[in-house]
């Protein structure tokens, strides 16, 4: 296993398109993350999965931000009508969570870079 | 989760040790305290973590005072690969990690 991938590391769309990204995490990796990061800035949460199950959202996650992860293995992250403001660096982390042991760390994909024109 | 302060830059001379501090006089008895370090245009990367104990691993030291109000990340011989920015993060959810600024360090030949 080579970690977290994440497609495409780069993205350029006008103004208004919609544009989509995918996450493969580590496998067996139950936990999913995605997160925002504006230049210089540190990450910013998105939203989380256990499995297929969405389990948190932001308030960052207006309406145009829909995140999916259909068999519980990779996931997609999806903005409509993108904005200017959406230009960002998505990443996607995974960790897995045994029982009630919760200090595992979290994997990083290289992220996806959007700039919306 | 609780809040972390940060200075927002070193420098480190290469083959030095680096000290990076961190506060977090609000942490509560479960969180534990975690440190990823963020090399330019790449994904976080997990350095170590520790809850009272001191720790260490093949990367760095954790140093985590008695009262686990503050805390220390160490690299024992900077190299300048690890110019980076390096984040302090406390949490008791072991999903959502809240990253503030981080420090920026550089090391310098």
């Amino acid at each position: 296993d080579t970690g977290v991938s994440q497609n495409p590391r780069h993205k350029i769309t006008k103004r208004g398109q919609n544009v989509t990204f995918r996450c493969d995490p580590i496998s067996e990796h139950n936990r999913l993350y995605w997160y925002r990061q504006t230049l210089g800035q540190g990450p910013e949460f998105l939203t989380y999965f256990q499995n297929e199950a969405q389990l948190e959202k932001s308030r960052l996650l207006s309406d145009r931000f829909s995140a999916e992860r259909p068999k519980g293995s990779f996931s997609t992250l999806e903005i409509q009508r993108t904005e200017q403001g959406d230009s960002a660096m998505y990443l996607c982390a995974s960790t897995a969570i045994e029982g009630t042991r919760q200090n595992t760390e979290a994997f990083f994909g290289q992220g996806t870079r959007l700039t919306v024109v | 989760d609780a809040k972390t302060t940060q200075p927002p830059s070193m420098d480190c001379a290469e083959g030095r040790a680096a000290n990076l501090p961190c506060n977090h006089s609000t942490i509560s008895g479960n969180e534990y305290v975690y440190w990823y370090r963020q090399i330019h245009s790449q994904g976080p990367q997990y350095i170590i973590h520790g809850l009272k104990n001191n720790e260490t691993n093949e990367m760095a030291s954790l140093i985590i005072t008695e009262d686990r109000k503050s805390s220390t990340l160490i690299l024992p011989h900077a190299t300048l690969r690890d110019t980076a920015v390096y984040y302090c993060i406390v949490r008791v959810s072991w999903g959502k990690l809240q990253f503030g600024a981080g420090t920026q360090v550089v090391v310098t030949p």
